[in-house]
């Protein structure tokens, strides 16, 4: 069975509003958590690595104002996507991992984002 | 900058015929070398992880190698359940993120 699970799995809302993505560890407690998009037909960018209990980290180019990130529990992290516009449209997948990396990072199903 | 090449971009096989998709990669001292399984609209699968060269790892009809430039993920007489994408990804030994390949579309036909 999953690990890792995202709520919800499909998302429309629309331009202008703000929507929260959830990602919780299922069956161990995850310090580090990463969320990445994908678009249709292409790989998995990393947009942030999440840590419990601090700041995210977010990638060169992600705008760290537009998708916030809070990762308060060791099995719970968000991923709120602030003021969509059309182009935030998106598969949004977070991956968790035990102390830091360890050696099985397991995804999430996913969550498909369409903004109106 | 970590790299990750997957080669080739896709493959059609006929079911039964085995066949071997690779993951060059280029990274400052590797800490894990990723296998994972994706079908359409859905999060990656796990397979497998990789640690260092000569390792070799096994799930059912899927192999993965490991040399210190490349990794190779074999499939053994595939079945249509096995079509799906492959992505391989590497994690540096100073960072704990993945960084992906574009993956290997597999397509088994019956």
């Amino acid at each position: 069975g999953a690990v890792v699970s995202q709520h919800p799995s499909r998302v429309i809302c629309k331009s202008g509003t703000s929507v929260k993505i959830e990602c919780r560890s299922l069956d161990f407690q995850a310090t580090t958590m990463f969320w990445y998009r994908q678009f249709p037909k292409q790989s998995l960018m990393l947009m942030a690595t999440s840590n419990e209990g601090s700041k995210a980290t977010y990638e060169q180019g992600v705008e760290k104002d537009k998708f916030l990130i809070n990762h308060a529990s060791l099995t719970l992290s968000t991923l709120t996507v602030t003021s969509a516009h059309p182009e935030d449209s998106s598969f949004y997948i977070c991956s968790a991992s035990l102390q830091g990396g360890g050696n099985t990072i397991y995804f999430g199903e996913g969550s498909w984002l369409t903004v109106v | 900058e970590d790299q990750v090449t997957q080669s080739p971009e896709a493959l059609r096989l006929q079911e039964g015929e085995s066949s071997s998709l690779n993951c060059s990669y280029t990274v400052s001292g590797l800490r894990g070398l990723f296998w994972y399984r994706q079908d359409p609209g859905k999060g990656p699968e796990f397979l497998f992880t990789l640690y260092s060269a000569g390792e070799e790892k096994e799930k059912e009809r899927l192999k993965a190698t490991l040399t210190k430039k490349e990794s190779f993920l074999h499939i053994t007489a595939p079945k249509p359940e096995d079509s799906a994408t492959y992505l391989c990804a590497v994690q540096a030994s100073n960072d704990y993120k993945l960084s992906f390949g574009a993956g290997t579309t597999v397509t088994v036909r019956a």
